[in-house]
């Protein structure tokens, strides 16, 4: 079975760091990219960026770009997302999802493994 | 970046209704589109991927069409379960962007 499963929630102040993760299961790790979407409070779906396992090639949104560091360390199947200063924006729910490709062209993509979300709440 | 409009932001309808839900992109997307459902307090589950193929197990009421920059997502008979939040999601060009969600409440 497909697992992704992310870590537990956080609290953290203004200023401070965090780094969050999402470990893969049931499936060979290296052979999907990982993607992280944002989820503000009471809001809609962001795309964040991917990585690939094998090489770590990332894509970043501009909108999150120099914002987090998306990284992954294949040796036990787990990608991360962090941050070096967090701000109060910061606050939402963080879902990682398993990237597939249903072709062999440059666009046939879906999400069709997501983890269960990470809350993050930066307050003072 | 691509901007996918949704409409209605939100719809309330009886169970058995058609309902269809409408994704425009800014600019063309090819099939590169995807729809995802959400129940609150949960990730969201893959419904259908290149605008029309539905994911495994998902009930064949569902069911997608469109191309090039209009698209929709359509609940043949709208059953209870079908309350949560609908997204469309184009994988044609980074960055990848998602439609700001439809709320679909069944009365």
């Amino acid at each position: 079975e497909v697992q992704l499963v992310q870590s537990g929630a956080e609290v953290k102040k203004p200023g401070e760091s965090l780094k969050i993760s999402c470990k893969g299961s049931g499936y060979t790790f290296v052979d999907h990219w990982i993607g992280w979407v944002r989820q503000m409070p009471g809001k809609g779906l962001e795309w964040m960026g991917i990585i690939y396992p094998v090489d770590f090639d990332t894509r970043y949104s501009p909108s999150f770009e120099g914002q987090v560091i998306i990284s992954v360390d294949k040796s036990v199947n787990t990608a991360y997302l962090q941050w070096t200063t967090l701000k109060a924006s910061d606050t939402a729910v963080y879902y990682c999802a398993r990237l597939t490709s249903y072709c062999t062209g440059g666009t046939c993509y879906y999400f069709d493994y997501w983890g269960q979300g990470t809350l993050v709440t930066v307050s003072s | 970046a691509i901007q996918l409009t949704q409409s209605p932001s939100s719809l309330s309808a009886s169970v058995g209704d058609r309902v269809t839900i409408t994704c425009r992109a800014s600019q063309g997307v090819g099939r590169a589109l995807a729809w995802y459902q959400q129940r609150p307090g949960k990730p969201p589950g893959l419904l259908m991927y290149d605008v029309s193929t539905l994911e495994g197990g998902v009930p064949s009421r569902f069911s997608g069409s469109g191309s090039g920059t209009d698209f929709t997502l359509t609940i043949s008979s709208l059953q209870p379960e079908d309350s949560a939040t609908y997204y469309c999601q184009q994988f044609n060009k980074y960055p990848w962007t998602f439609g700001q969600g439809t709320k679909v409440e069944v009365k």
